[in-house]
């Protein structure tokens, strides 16, 4: 596709369970990031892979999150032994380049009961 | 500090008026600065985006930047109901290292 794609895009999980969150950003895009938006609330950095480089992951809450880039290309989120606090729209954006414009995906909202 | 604030509003401005949105940055070695737009239940979609000090126009929207001043605003003309939604900025702090403010919401009245 020509856009940013992630899955799924609601998941309803109970607490303690871990979920996956799959980001498919726009081919040829170096940079990817992932953040976190809770119900009226802004954007909350979570992590960054800029091509091959170590991910910036100084946003990421605690060591239950953890993300990777397989292949410089689809990224995937993983919260383990999900909290109630955890609900919140995950939203994946990846950028080309030197502009620094991102493009978002439509998000995954998960709700954690 | 946090990296990128914004007031949270809301704003709200009759139509037709002009609705004034500011933003400051803790990093002075931050290279480009950007304004998106989100809907209710949407993902934000970038406006504008300015990297020179002074004034950018695009349409009846205008960035400005001050970089002595670590100040980002942007100002909409004319401002329209449709323009009511929360306005994001973000500042790339270098290598593409993206970092939002919380947004400020804006409503347009008719």
């Amino acid at each position: 596709g020509a856009g940013v794609s992630q899955s799924p895009s609601n998941k309803v999980t109970e607490k303690g369970k871990d979920v996956e969150l799959r980001c498919d950003p726009i081919s040829g895009h170096t940079a990817l990031y992932w953040y976190r938006q809770s119900l009226g609330q802004g954007l909350e950095f979570l992590i960054y892979f800029q091509g091959n480089s170590a991910p910036d992951k100084s946003g990421l809450p605690s060591d239950r999150f953890s993300a990777e880039r397989t292949g410089g290309s689809v990224s995937t989120l993983t919260i383990q032994r999900t909290q109630q606090e955890d609900s919140a729209v995950y939203l994946c954006a990846s950028s080309a380049g030197p502009t620094g414009e991102l493009f978002f995906g439509e998000g995954s909202r998960l709700t954690v009961l | 500090q946090k990296e990128v604030e914004q007031n949270s509003g809301p704003l709200s401005v009759p139509e037709g008026a002009i609705a004034s949105l500011n933003c400051t940055y803790s990093d002075r070695g931050s290279q480009s600065f950007f304004w998106y737009r989100q809907y209710s239940g949407k993902s934000p979609e970038l406006i504008m985006f300015i990297y020179s000090n002074g004034d950018k126009e695009d349409g009846r929207f205008t960035a400005q930047l001050n970089k002595a001043s670590q100040y980002v605003s942007l100002l909409i003309r004319d401002s329209q109901p449709s323009d009511s939604a929360t306005y994001l900025c973000a500042v790339n702090r270098y290598n593409n290292d993206m970092r939002f403010g919380a947004g400020t919401r804006l409503t347009v009245k008719p």
